[in-house]
Protein backbone atom coordinates (compact mmCIF):
# COMPACT_ATOMS: atom_id res chain seq x y z
CA UNK A 1 0.00 0.00 0.00
CA UNK A 2 1.24 3.47 -0.69
CA UNK A 3 2.47 5.36 2.01
CA UNK A 4 3.28 8.80 3.15
CA UNK A 5 6.85 10.28 1.26
CA UNK A 6 8.71 12.98 2.73
CA UNK A 7 11.75 14.73 0.65
CA UNK A 8 14.18 15.12 0.87
CA UNK A 9 15.16 12.84 3.73
CA UNK A 10 18.30 14.11 4.59
CA UNK A 11 19.29 18.19 4.48
CA UNK A 12 22.22 20.08 5.64
CA UNK A 13 22.06 23.47 5.95
CA UNK A 14 24.44 26.47 7.66
CA UNK A 15 22.73 28.53 10.35
CA UNK A 16 20.57 31.60 8.74
CA UNK A 17 19.77 29.55 5.56
CA UNK A 18 16.32 28.64 4.06
CA UNK A 19 14.85 24.82 3.88
CA UNK A 20 11.66 23.65 2.40
CA UNK A 21 10.70 19.90 3.54
CA UNK A 22 7.63 18.70 1.51
CA UNK A 23 5.11 16.36 2.22
CA UNK A 24 3.10 14.02 0.13
CA UNK A 25 -0.01 12.08 1.89
CA UNK A 26 -1.22 8.90 1.11
CA UNK A 27 -3.61 9.01 -2.09
CA UNK A 28 -6.68 10.54 -1.19
CA UNK A 29 -5.73 11.68 1.90
CA UNK A 30 -6.53 15.17 2.41
CA UNK A 31 -5.44 16.12 5.72
CA UNK A 32 -1.53 16.82 7.19
CA UNK A 33 0.24 16.99 10.28
CA UNK A 34 3.56 18.23 10.77
CA UNK A 35 5.51 17.13 13.76
CA UNK A 36 9.10 17.78 15.05
CA UNK A 37 11.23 15.29 16.94
CA UNK A 38 14.08 16.29 18.75
CA UNK A 39 17.06 13.70 19.56
CA UNK A 40 15.75 10.91 22.35
CA UNK A 41 12.38 12.73 22.34
CA UNK A 42 8.88 12.47 21.03
CA UNK A 43 7.58 14.53 18.21
CA UNK A 44 6.04 17.57 18.84
CA UNK A 45 2.83 18.60 16.77
CA UNK A 46 3.74 21.64 14.65
CA UNK A 47 0.93 22.70 12.38
CA UNK A 48 -1.93 20.68 10.53
CA UNK A 49 -4.01 21.16 6.85
CA UNK A 50 -7.55 19.94 6.23
CA UNK A 51 -8.62 20.64 2.60
CA UNK A 52 -5.70 23.07 2.16
CA UNK A 53 -6.57 25.02 5.19
CA UNK A 54 -4.77 25.82 8.17
CA UNK A 55 -6.63 23.39 11.09
CA UNK A 56 -4.36 23.97 14.12
CA UNK A 57 -1.57 25.24 15.24
CA UNK A 58 1.05 24.45 17.50
CA UNK A 59 4.36 25.32 18.95
CA UNK A 60 5.51 26.35 15.83
CA UNK A 61 7.57 28.79 15.57
CA UNK A 62 7.11 31.96 13.40
CA UNK A 63 10.19 31.64 11.56
CA UNK A 64 8.48 28.52 9.91
CA UNK A 65 5.58 28.67 7.81
CA UNK A 66 3.34 26.08 5.77
CA UNK A 67 0.61 25.41 3.41
CA UNK A 68 -1.26 22.15 1.69
CA UNK A 69 -1.64 22.59 -2.09
CA UNK A 70 -4.30 21.53 -4.35
CA UNK A 71 -3.22 18.48 -5.01
CA UNK A 72 -3.07 18.01 -0.78
CA UNK A 73 0.86 17.52 -0.74
CA UNK A 74 2.10 20.27 2.03
CA UNK A 75 5.63 22.37 1.90
CA UNK A 76 6.93 23.34 5.64
CA UNK A 77 9.40 25.80 4.92
CA UNK A 78 11.97 27.25 7.25
CA UNK A 79 13.59 30.34 7.31
CA UNK A 80 16.82 31.93 9.98
CA UNK A 81 18.18 28.44 10.59
CA UNK A 82 19.09 27.84 13.77
CA UNK A 83 21.39 25.30 15.15
CA UNK A 84 18.36 24.38 17.66
CA UNK A 85 16.10 23.13 14.11
CA UNK A 86 18.22 20.20 13.98
CA UNK A 87 15.70 17.56 14.53
CA UNK A 88 13.85 15.14 12.30
CA UNK A 89 10.68 16.58 11.10
CA UNK A 90 7.57 13.89 10.15
CA UNK A 91 4.52 14.41 8.29
CA UNK A 92 1.64 12.09 9.21
CA UNK A 93 -1.50 12.14 7.22
CA UNK A 94 -5.46 11.22 7.76
CA UNK A 95 -7.98 10.22 5.24
CA UNK A 96 -9.95 13.20 6.32
CA UNK A 97 -10.14 15.24 9.52
CA UNK A 98 -12.74 13.46 11.14
CA UNK A 99 -10.50 10.64 11.13
CA UNK A 100 -8.59 9.86 14.13
CA UNK A 101 -5.49 7.71 12.66
CA UNK A 102 -2.64 9.24 11.62
CA UNK A 103 -0.04 7.39 9.39
CA UNK A 104 3.34 8.86 9.91
CA UNK A 105 6.12 9.09 7.00
CA UNK A 106 9.78 8.11 7.39
CA UNK A 107 10.57 11.56 7.82
CA UNK A 108 13.31 14.59 7.12
CA UNK A 109 16.24 15.05 8.95
CA UNK A 110 17.56 18.37 8.95
CA UNK A 111 20.94 19.00 10.23
CA UNK A 112 21.87 22.74 10.75
CA UNK A 113 25.57 23.52 11.06
CA UNK B 1 -3.27 21.27 27.44
CA UNK B 2 -3.34 17.95 27.44
CA UNK B 3 -0.26 16.00 28.88
CA UNK B 4 0.75 12.64 28.67
CA UNK B 5 3.61 10.98 30.62
CA UNK B 6 5.04 7.44 29.96
CA UNK B 7 6.72 4.77 31.92
CA UNK B 8 8.99 2.63 32.19
CA UNK B 9 11.75 5.17 29.96
CA UNK B 10 13.40 1.41 29.07
CA UNK B 11 12.56 -1.71 29.70
CA UNK B 12 14.29 -5.04 28.55
CA UNK B 13 13.28 -8.05 28.44
CA UNK B 14 14.15 -12.05 27.72
CA UNK B 15 12.51 -13.40 24.73
CA UNK B 16 9.50 -15.11 25.33
CA UNK B 17 8.61 -12.65 28.32
CA UNK B 18 5.74 -10.00 28.58
CA UNK B 19 6.16 -6.26 28.37
CA UNK B 20 4.22 -4.15 29.66
CA UNK B 21 3.87 -0.08 29.45
CA UNK B 22 1.68 2.20 30.67
CA UNK B 23 0.39 6.04 29.97
CA UNK B 24 -1.43 8.45 32.20
CA UNK B 25 -3.23 11.65 30.71
CA UNK B 26 -4.16 14.36 32.06
CA UNK B 27 -7.63 15.65 30.03
CA UNK B 28 -10.78 14.09 30.58
CA UNK B 29 -11.65 14.74 27.07
CA UNK B 30 -9.17 12.79 24.74
CA UNK B 31 -10.96 9.95 23.59
CA UNK B 32 -8.25 8.30 21.10
CA UNK B 33 -5.36 6.67 22.04
CA UNK B 34 -2.71 5.29 19.67
CA UNK B 35 0.27 3.46 20.12
CA UNK B 36 3.35 4.29 17.67
CA UNK B 37 6.26 1.82 17.00
CA UNK B 38 9.78 3.90 16.22
CA UNK B 39 12.60 1.92 14.90
CA UNK B 40 16.04 3.85 14.28
CA UNK B 41 16.09 6.06 11.67
CA UNK B 42 12.45 5.28 10.91
CA UNK B 43 9.16 6.59 11.18
CA UNK B 44 6.62 6.08 14.03
CA UNK B 45 4.62 3.02 12.86
CA UNK B 46 0.85 2.74 14.38
CA UNK B 47 0.43 -0.81 16.07
CA UNK B 48 -3.21 -0.15 17.71
CA UNK B 49 -4.97 2.15 19.03
CA UNK B 50 -8.04 2.32 21.22
CA UNK B 51 -11.01 4.90 21.15
CA UNK B 52 -13.08 5.84 24.72
CA UNK B 53 -15.79 4.06 24.15
CA UNK B 54 -13.67 0.54 24.64
CA UNK B 55 -11.94 -0.66 27.63
CA UNK B 56 -9.53 -3.30 26.23
CA UNK B 57 -8.36 -4.26 22.43
CA UNK B 58 -6.37 -7.08 21.09
CA UNK B 59 -4.30 -8.05 18.23
CA UNK B 60 -2.57 -11.27 18.24
CA UNK B 61 0.42 -10.43 20.76
CA UNK B 62 -0.35 -6.83 21.06
CA UNK B 63 -3.39 -5.67 23.38
CA UNK B 64 -3.91 -2.34 24.83
CA UNK B 65 -6.41 -1.50 27.74
CA UNK B 66 -7.98 1.64 29.15
CA UNK B 67 -9.28 3.43 32.45
CA UNK B 68 -11.57 6.56 31.73
CA UNK B 69 -11.66 7.01 35.13
CA UNK B 70 -7.99 6.55 36.45
CA UNK B 71 -7.17 8.31 32.87
CA UNK B 72 -4.37 5.58 32.01
CA UNK B 73 -3.86 3.46 29.39
CA UNK B 74 -1.57 0.45 29.08
CA UNK B 75 0.45 -1.49 26.09
CA UNK B 76 0.92 -5.04 26.70
CA UNK B 77 3.22 -7.05 24.67
CA UNK B 78 2.95 -10.94 24.87
CA UNK B 79 5.74 -13.64 23.93
CA UNK B 80 8.47 -10.68 22.72
CA UNK B 81 10.42 -11.36 20.03
CA UNK B 82 14.07 -9.65 19.01
CA UNK B 83 12.21 -7.74 16.48
CA UNK B 84 9.93 -6.48 19.03
CA UNK B 85 12.72 -3.84 19.95
CA UNK B 86 11.90 -0.77 19.38
CA UNK B 87 11.20 2.75 20.75
CA UNK B 88 7.22 3.23 21.91
CA UNK B 89 5.08 6.06 22.30
CA UNK B 90 1.82 6.26 23.11
CA UNK B 91 -0.34 9.03 22.53
CA UNK B 92 -3.59 10.78 23.16
CA UNK B 93 -6.05 13.07 21.08
CA UNK B 94 -9.61 14.39 20.09
CA UNK B 95 -11.24 12.85 18.27
CA UNK B 96 -13.81 14.44 15.40
CA UNK B 97 -13.00 18.13 16.91
CA UNK B 98 -11.03 19.27 13.84
CA UNK B 99 -7.67 19.49 16.34
CA UNK B 100 -6.92 16.03 16.27
CA UNK B 101 -3.01 16.76 17.19
CA UNK B 102 -1.36 13.76 18.98
CA UNK B 103 -0.09 14.89 22.36
CA UNK B 104 2.81 12.17 22.34
CA UNK B 105 4.60 10.29 26.00
CA UNK B 106 8.14 10.63 26.37
CA UNK B 107 8.55 6.91 25.11
CA UNK B 108 9.95 3.82 26.02
CA UNK B 109 12.70 2.04 24.78
CA UNK B 110 12.21 -1.49 24.96
CA UNK B 111 14.98 -4.06 24.29
CA UNK B 112 14.27 -8.04 24.29
CA UNK B 113 16.95 -10.21 24.33
CA UNK B 114 17.15 -13.72 22.67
Amino acid sequence: AAGVIQSPRHLIKEKRETATLKCYPIPRHDTVYWYQQGPGQDPQFLISFYEKMQSDKGSIPDRFSAQQFSDYHSELNMSSLELGDSALYFCASSPDRSTDTQYFGPGTRLTVL
Amino acid sequence: GENVEQHPSTLSVQEGDSAVIKCTYSDSASNYFPWYKQELGKGPQLIIDIRSNVGEKKDQRIAVTLNKTAKHFSLHITETQPEDSAVYFCAASLMNTGFQKLVFGTGTRLLVSP
